[in-house]
């Protein structure tokens, strides 16, 4: 069935340092993929998106690269700071309007 | 707390319990979602409504009832779980086939003894 990967699992940056978040989808059909936030105890919330007609989109310091060629996503932060510590999830549409299939949420951990 | 809303916060229950999850959302959108999220794994959506009515069921064990009795809420009621249910249970909301827009709850963390 589909799936999304994403990696890594953890990630330690310092503290100003990029942070990079790749993901690999299944379905050629997915034309939407949202980032989502989730700090400890707190709901999940979305970050930024892109759609399929679409290479990069920014907002700050977070971007989000899409290549439909190679079917993979990746999130940059830029200038980390201690408050983007979380995990972040990625996900990639599928046939239906109700549906994301999920990535397994890589763990940031910025340090100071 | 506004937006969506989940209670109780933490739950604890043996095998033999039965309980329920509630949701409740005040952003006037028709469609409800409950997911599993458990540690190191892809969130699982479990069920949907849309306009009252459910959409999607992802070979949810019996155990998990949903029932949507209007569209600002949303329950799951719980009856002989086991061990490997403990886990987050996410509520969200969004407007019918806005899955762009999803809003979710704080969760509700259950551990099942």
């Amino acid at each position: 069935g589909e799936n999304v990967e994403q990696h890594p699992s953890t990630l330690s940056v310092q503290e100003g340092d990029s942070a990079v978040i790749k993901c690999t989808y299944s379905d050629s059909a997915s034309n939407y993929f949202p980032w989502y936030k989730q700090e400890l105890g707190k709901r999940p919330q979305l970050i930024i998106d892109i759609r399929s007609n679409v290479g990069e989109k920014k907002d700050q310091r977070i971007a989000v690269t899409l290549n439909k060629t190679a079917k993979h996503f990746s999130l940059h932060i830029t200038e980390t700071q201690p408050e983007d510590s979380a995990v972040y999830f990625c996900a990639a549409s599928i046939g239906s309007n109700y549906q994301l299939i999920w990535g397994a949420g890589t763990k940031l951990i910025i340090k100071p | 707390e506004t937006g969506v809303t989940q209670t109780p916060r933490h739950l604890v229950m043996g095998m033999t319990n039965k309980k329920s999850l509630k949701c409740e959302q005040h952003l006037g959108h028709n469609a409800m979602y409950w997911y599993k999220q458990s540690a190191k794994k892809p969130l699982e959506l479990m069920f949907v409504y849309s306009l009252e009515e459910r959409v999607e069921n992802n070979s949810v064990p019996s155990r998990f009832s949903p029932e949507c009795p209007n569209s600002s809420h949303l329950f799951l009621h719980l009856h002989t779980l086991q061990p490997e249910d403990s886990a987050l249970y996410l509520c969200a909301s969004s407007q019918v086939g806005r899955i762009d827009e999803q809003f979710f709850g704080p969760g509700t963390r259950l551990t099942v003894l």
